[in-house]
Protein backbone atom coordinates (compact mmCIF):
# COMPACT_ATOMS: atom_id res chain seq x y z
CA UNK A 1 0.00 0.00 0.00
CA UNK A 2 1.45 2.84 -1.37
CA UNK A 3 -0.10 6.00 0.68
CA UNK A 4 1.04 9.06 -0.18
CA UNK A 5 3.62 9.71 -2.66
CA UNK A 6 6.16 12.83 -3.23
CA UNK A 7 8.04 13.92 -5.91
CA UNK A 8 11.07 14.95 -5.89
CA UNK A 9 12.37 14.23 -2.83
CA UNK A 10 15.15 16.61 -3.08
CA UNK A 11 15.21 19.75 -5.58
CA UNK A 12 17.20 22.72 -5.72
CA UNK A 13 16.02 26.03 -7.90
CA UNK A 14 17.53 29.36 -9.35
CA UNK A 15 15.02 32.51 -8.07
CA UNK A 16 13.06 32.65 -10.98
CA UNK A 17 12.61 29.35 -11.87
CA UNK A 18 8.80 27.30 -11.97
CA UNK A 19 8.71 23.81 -10.90
CA UNK A 20 5.61 21.47 -9.59
CA UNK A 21 6.15 19.18 -6.64
CA UNK A 22 3.99 15.67 -7.67
CA UNK A 23 1.50 14.49 -4.89
CA UNK A 24 -0.62 11.11 -5.26
CA UNK A 25 -2.74 9.08 -3.26
CA UNK A 26 -4.15 5.38 -3.53
CA UNK A 27 -6.46 5.75 -0.97
CA UNK A 28 -9.26 7.72 -2.59
CA UNK A 29 -9.18 10.30 0.16
CA UNK A 30 -11.64 13.23 -0.72
CA UNK A 31 -9.18 16.01 1.08
CA UNK A 32 -6.19 16.35 0.57
CA UNK A 33 -3.29 19.71 1.39
CA UNK A 34 0.21 21.07 0.97
CA UNK A 35 2.44 22.06 4.10
CA UNK A 36 5.35 23.50 4.49
CA UNK A 37 7.71 23.17 7.26
CA UNK A 38 10.32 25.87 8.38
CA UNK A 39 12.08 26.26 11.77
CA UNK A 40 10.53 27.56 14.43
CA UNK A 41 7.64 27.99 11.86
CA UNK A 42 6.13 24.19 12.27
CA UNK A 43 3.55 23.09 9.64
CA UNK A 44 1.83 26.18 7.77
CA UNK A 45 -1.16 25.67 5.41
CA UNK A 46 -0.52 26.17 1.75
CA UNK A 47 -3.42 24.88 0.29
CA UNK A 48 -6.05 22.22 0.48
CA UNK A 49 -8.46 20.18 -1.66
CA UNK A 50 -12.10 18.72 -0.77
CA UNK A 51 -12.42 17.28 -4.20
CA UNK A 52 -11.82 17.23 -7.84
CA UNK A 53 -12.61 20.71 -8.84
CA UNK A 54 -13.05 21.74 -5.67
CA UNK A 55 -9.61 23.93 -4.32
CA UNK A 56 -8.89 26.59 -1.54
CA UNK A 57 -6.20 28.85 0.05
CA UNK A 58 -4.76 28.22 3.45
CA UNK A 59 -3.00 30.22 5.75
CA UNK A 60 0.47 31.02 3.16
CA UNK A 61 -0.85 30.44 -0.26
CA UNK A 62 1.07 33.83 -2.17
CA UNK A 63 3.28 32.37 -4.87
CA UNK A 64 1.84 28.45 -5.03
CA UNK A 65 -1.11 27.25 -7.16
CA UNK A 66 -2.80 24.37 -7.18
CA UNK A 67 -4.90 22.19 -9.21
CA UNK A 68 -7.33 19.24 -8.31
CA UNK A 69 -8.60 17.32 -11.78
CA UNK A 70 -8.51 13.77 -10.25
CA UNK A 71 -9.33 12.19 -6.86
CA UNK A 72 -5.84 10.62 -6.76
CA UNK A 73 -2.97 14.07 -7.95
CA UNK A 74 -2.88 17.30 -5.83
CA UNK A 75 0.45 18.99 -7.42
CA UNK A 76 1.55 22.11 -6.21
CA UNK A 77 3.25 24.86 -8.32
CA UNK A 78 5.59 27.39 -7.73
CA UNK A 79 5.54 29.70 -10.98
CA UNK A 80 8.52 31.68 -10.05
CA UNK A 81 10.67 30.62 -6.85
CA UNK A 82 11.62 32.50 -4.43
CA UNK A 83 14.70 32.15 -1.86
CA UNK A 84 11.60 32.51 1.00
CA UNK A 85 10.22 29.52 -0.67
CA UNK A 86 13.40 27.06 0.52
CA UNK A 87 11.61 24.74 2.76
CA UNK A 88 10.28 21.12 3.20
CA UNK A 89 7.02 20.27 1.71
CA UNK A 90 4.66 18.05 2.64
CA UNK A 91 1.52 16.72 1.16
CA UNK A 92 -0.97 15.12 3.43
CA UNK A 93 -4.92 13.52 2.64
CA UNK A 94 -7.67 12.32 4.58
CA UNK A 95 -10.63 10.19 4.29
CA UNK A 96 -12.70 12.89 6.77
CA UNK A 97 -14.43 15.16 4.50
CA UNK A 98 -16.28 17.16 7.69
CA UNK A 99 -15.45 18.31 11.18
CA UNK A 100 -12.03 17.99 11.24
CA UNK A 101 -11.49 14.59 13.42
CA UNK A 102 -9.99 12.48 10.70
CA UNK A 103 -6.44 11.58 10.59
CA UNK A 104 -4.05 13.37 8.09
CA UNK A 105 -1.47 10.96 6.65
CA UNK A 106 1.57 12.10 5.19
CA UNK A 107 4.13 11.94 2.42
CA UNK A 108 7.81 11.70 3.09
CA UNK A 109 8.59 15.46 1.90
CA UNK A 110 9.94 17.41 -0.39
CA UNK A 111 13.12 19.44 0.54
CA UNK A 112 13.27 22.06 -1.77
CA UNK A 113 16.32 25.17 -1.98
CA UNK A 114 15.91 28.06 -4.24
CA UNK A 115 19.22 29.87 -4.13
CA UNK B 1 -8.36 31.71 14.57
CA UNK B 2 -7.34 28.79 15.69
CA UNK B 3 -3.53 28.17 17.25
CA UNK B 4 -1.36 25.49 19.19
CA UNK B 5 1.35 26.71 22.00
CA UNK B 6 3.93 24.21 22.76
CA UNK B 7 7.35 24.29 23.80
CA UNK B 8 10.28 23.82 20.51
CA UNK B 9 12.57 21.84 23.04
CA UNK B 10 14.69 20.34 22.68
CA UNK B 11 13.88 17.96 25.34
CA UNK B 12 16.56 15.79 26.60
CA UNK B 13 16.33 12.74 28.49
CA UNK B 14 17.23 10.15 29.88
CA UNK B 15 16.60 6.54 28.99
CA UNK B 16 13.40 5.45 31.62
CA UNK B 17 12.75 8.76 32.37
CA UNK B 18 9.02 10.34 32.29
CA UNK B 19 8.08 12.60 29.62
CA UNK B 20 5.90 15.62 29.91
CA UNK B 21 5.22 17.74 26.46
CA UNK B 22 2.56 20.54 27.27
CA UNK B 23 0.30 21.40 24.79
CA UNK B 24 -2.62 24.33 24.85
CA UNK B 25 -4.87 25.97 22.29
CA UNK B 26 -6.86 28.10 21.19
CA UNK B 27 -10.33 27.34 19.42
CA UNK B 28 -14.07 28.45 18.64
CA UNK B 29 -16.48 25.35 19.40
CA UNK B 30 -15.14 21.88 19.81
CA UNK B 31 -11.79 21.28 17.91
CA UNK B 32 -10.41 17.08 17.60
CA UNK B 33 -6.87 17.20 19.18
CA UNK B 34 -3.85 15.20 17.89
CA UNK B 35 -0.59 14.20 18.36
CA UNK B 36 1.36 13.71 15.74
CA UNK B 37 5.51 12.46 15.79
CA UNK B 38 8.28 12.98 12.87
CA UNK B 39 10.71 10.30 12.74
CA UNK B 40 14.25 11.85 11.26
CA UNK B 41 13.70 12.22 7.33
CA UNK B 42 10.24 10.65 7.14
CA UNK B 43 6.90 12.43 7.00
CA UNK B 44 4.57 12.83 10.03
CA UNK B 45 2.52 10.07 11.29
CA UNK B 46 -0.58 10.28 14.11
CA UNK B 47 0.33 8.99 17.40
CA UNK B 48 -2.86 9.66 18.64
CA UNK B 49 -5.53 11.52 18.72
CA UNK B 50 -9.09 12.65 21.29
CA UNK B 51 -12.38 13.79 19.76
CA UNK B 52 -13.93 15.58 22.41
CA UNK B 53 -13.59 16.99 26.29
CA UNK B 54 -11.97 14.10 28.78
CA UNK B 55 -11.34 11.73 26.16
CA UNK B 56 -7.80 10.15 26.32
CA UNK B 57 -6.01 8.97 23.37
CA UNK B 58 -3.48 6.45 24.10
CA UNK B 59 -0.83 4.22 21.87
CA UNK B 60 2.58 2.98 22.06
CA UNK B 61 2.93 3.81 25.83
CA UNK B 62 1.87 7.98 25.33
CA UNK B 63 -1.37 9.39 26.32
CA UNK B 64 -2.47 12.65 26.63
CA UNK B 65 -6.34 13.89 27.45
CA UNK B 66 -8.32 16.31 26.14
CA UNK B 67 -8.77 19.24 29.17
CA UNK B 68 -11.30 21.67 27.74
CA UNK B 69 -11.61 23.35 31.01
CA UNK B 70 -7.52 24.70 30.76
CA UNK B 71 -7.50 24.04 26.85
CA UNK B 72 -4.93 22.04 27.22
CA UNK B 73 -3.64 18.37 25.73
CA UNK B 74 -0.59 17.50 27.34
CA UNK B 75 1.39 14.56 25.86
CA UNK B 76 2.86 11.96 28.74
CA UNK B 77 4.91 8.46 28.66
CA UNK B 78 6.21 6.85 31.86
CA UNK B 79 9.52 5.44 30.63
CA UNK B 80 10.93 6.78 27.47
CA UNK B 81 12.82 5.03 24.79
CA UNK B 82 15.64 5.70 22.67
CA UNK B 83 13.79 4.74 19.59
CA UNK B 84 11.29 7.73 21.07
CA UNK B 85 13.58 10.52 19.84
CA UNK B 86 11.62 12.56 17.34
CA UNK B 87 9.39 15.54 17.08
CA UNK B 88 6.52 15.67 18.18
CA UNK B 89 3.77 17.98 16.70
CA UNK B 90 0.38 19.16 18.76
CA UNK B 91 -2.40 19.64 16.43
CA UNK B 92 -6.05 20.82 16.34
CA UNK B 93 -8.41 20.15 13.37
CA UNK B 94 -11.58 22.88 12.90
CA UNK B 95 -15.07 21.93 14.27
CA UNK B 96 -17.25 21.31 11.36
CA UNK B 97 -16.87 22.18 8.29
CA UNK B 98 -14.05 21.11 6.20
CA UNK B 99 -11.29 19.41 7.74
CA UNK B 100 -8.54 21.97 7.91
CA UNK B 101 -5.64 20.93 10.84
CA UNK B 102 -3.54 23.37 12.75
CA UNK B 103 -0.42 22.48 13.90
CA UNK B 104 1.95 23.33 16.54
CA UNK B 105 5.66 24.47 16.02
CA UNK B 106 6.96 20.59 16.95
CA UNK B 107 9.13 19.91 20.41
CA UNK B 108 12.35 17.86 19.27
CA UNK B 109 12.86 15.22 21.86
CA UNK B 110 16.29 13.50 22.15
CA UNK B 111 16.37 10.41 24.77
CA UNK B 112 20.46 9.43 25.46
CA UNK B 113 20.92 5.61 26.84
Amino acid sequence: NAGVTQTPKFQVLKTGQSMTLQCAQDMNHEYMSWYRQDPGMGLRLIHYSVGAGITDQGEVPNGYNVSRSTTEDFPLRLLSAAPSQTSVYFCASSYAKTGGSGELFFGEGSRLTVL
Amino acid sequence: GNSVTQMEGPVTLSEEAFLTINCTYTATGYPSLFWYVQYPGEGLQLLLKATKADDKGSNKGFEATYRKETTSFHLEKGSVQVSDSAVYFCALGNSGGYQKVTFGIGTKLQVIP
